[in-house]
């Protein structure tokens, strides 16, 4: 079966400082994979998706970048973070040929930026 | 613009009542409506998902309803258990491309009180 990890899952940052969040997935080969904010009250926001390795499409301007170094690890990175970064933090993943099937979501996680 | 809304925001109920969640969209082309609940802290996972032919999926105790032609779906939910307590998400994919096809729903809270 596939299972989805992330790490961090509760991470207190100050303003300024470098990110670095992990998501893998087991089970499954070529997933795309997804990053989603979800700011509090606030819907999913989709930030990054992958449908292979070293490709990245970015859905919103703004101070993260994303990254896929193996097929089933996608990293979300930030060099200075800022405040409006805090937020929950959800990783997924899709399998099929389009990005159209059913996500399956990670844990999450809680970034707090002080 | 593909929207998605849902009503009510947030809901309280006692444990062993009934009660229905609503999603209007404005999604197009349809694809297909998928029902996500999000207990919290943790990832969404799916409950159901209806194609434009279906008009309604059961899940246990949880049955999702759609009418194309309005653009509404439900979410009932019966003889509500404590475990019940979550955020509902309505997801509205579009097989017509835009950023990656889904449109999130803010969700609705749910509270199921002893």
């Amino acid at each position: 079966s596939q299972t989805i990890h992330q790490w961090p899952a509760t991470l207190v940052q100050p303003v300024g400082s470098p990110l670095s969040l992990e998501c893998t997935v087991e089970g499954t080969s070529n997933p795309n994979l997804y990053w989603y904010r979800q700011a509090a009250g606030r819907g999913l926001q989709l930030l990054f998706y992958s449908v292979g390795i070293g490709q990245i499409s970015s859905e919103v301007p703004q101070n993260l970048s994303a990254s896929r170094p193996q097929d089933r690890q996608f990293i979300l990175s930030s060099k200075k973070l800022l405040l409006s970064d805090s937020g929950f933090y959800l990783c997924a993943w899709s399998a099929g040929q389009g990005r159209y099937n059913e996500q399956f979501f990670g844990p999450g996680t809680r970034l707090t930026v002080l | 613009k593909n929207q998605v809304e849902q009503s009510p925001q947030s809901l309280i109920i006692l444990e062993g009542k009934n009660c229905t969640l609503q999603c209007n969209y404005t999604v197009s082309p349809f694809s297909n409506l998928r029902w996500y609940k999000q207990d919290t802290g943790r990832g969404p996972v799916s409950l159901t998902i209806m194609t434009f032919s279906e008009n309604t999926k059961s899940n246990g105790r949880y049955t999702a309803t759609l009418d194309a032609d309005t653009k509404q779906s439900s979410l009932h939910i019966t003889a509500s258990q404590l475990s019940d307590s979550a955020s509902y998400i309505c997801v509205v994919t579009s097989s017509g491309g835009g950023a990656d096809g889904l449109t999130f729903g803010k969700g609705t809270h749910l509270i199921i009180q002893p």
